[in-house]
């Protein structure tokens, strides 16, 4: 019953470096997004995809991309990572493409850019 | 823009007793909200979700109520444990022409003192 599933935990990245946060969610929910997760500045949505090959922008997209190749995966790469990308990164999955459905959330992925 | 309020940001009771947790947004126009909690170094874990029709909901201990007319909800959990203890967070969908939005508040930080 794994749920999503968020992968690494927690990373520490240079500035410059590029990385993958990964995440995978095992009920087949065709909506999946990812968050980020600041003080003061709540949840804010960085990208999402209504089902496999369809992705959009959330609010703050700017240096993230994202790709949905299976309804299952949806990692969220960062393209040059700046230490205004510190924060925690969440991703979530829902079952239609109405994300006010019930939304299941992975772990989180602490990321420290220095 | 939606704004999604929730105060107070902090909030300690001592064991037993009833909490009182607020939420307030400003577009009336929304389909439907949802209550999480999270807690320290987890996702978020959906709790409550009001469709824009209802007036409130139940689940155990928990009770959360609508007023959409006046743009805020309520929820309630009797009789608090320490287990309680959380950051709970309240989130309202909005179905717009320019794209469909889920609107997080900020939290409210609680702790049940035994």
């Amino acid at each position: 019953n794994a749920g999503v599933t968020q992968t690494p935990k927690f990373q520490v990245l240079k500035t410059g470096q590029s990385m993958t946060l990964q995440c995978a969610q095992d009920m087949n929910h065709e909506y999946m997004s990812w968050y980020r997760q600041d003080p003061g500045m709540g949840l804010r949505l960085i990208h999402y995809s209504v089902g496999a090959g369809i992705t959009d922008q959330g609010e703050v997209p700017n240096g993230y991309n994202v790709s949905r190749s299976t309804t299952e995966d949806f990692p969220l790469r960062l393209l040059s990572a700046a230490p205004s990308q510190t924060s925690v990164y969440f991703c979530a999955s829902s079952n239609s493409h109405n994300p006010g459905n019930t939304i299941y959330f992975g772990e989180g992925s602490w990321l420290t850019v220095v | 823009k939606q704004e999604v309020t929730q105060i107070p940001a902090a909030l300690s009771v001592p064991e037993g007793e009833n909490l009182v947790l607020n939420c307030s947004f400003t577009d009336s126009a929304i389909y439907n909200l949802q209550w999480f909690r999270q807690d320290p170094g987890k996702g978020l874990t959906s709790l409550l979700l009001i469709q824009s029709s209802q007036r409130e909901q139940t689940s155990g201990r928990l009770n959360a109520s609508l007023d959409k007319s006046s743009g805020r909800s309520t929820l309630y959990i009797a009789a608090s444990q320490p287990g309680d203890s959380a950051t709970y967070l309240c989130a309202v969908y909005l179905i717009k022409a320019a794209g469909n939005k889920l609107t997080f508040g900020g939290g409210t930080r609680v702790l049940v003192k035994p």
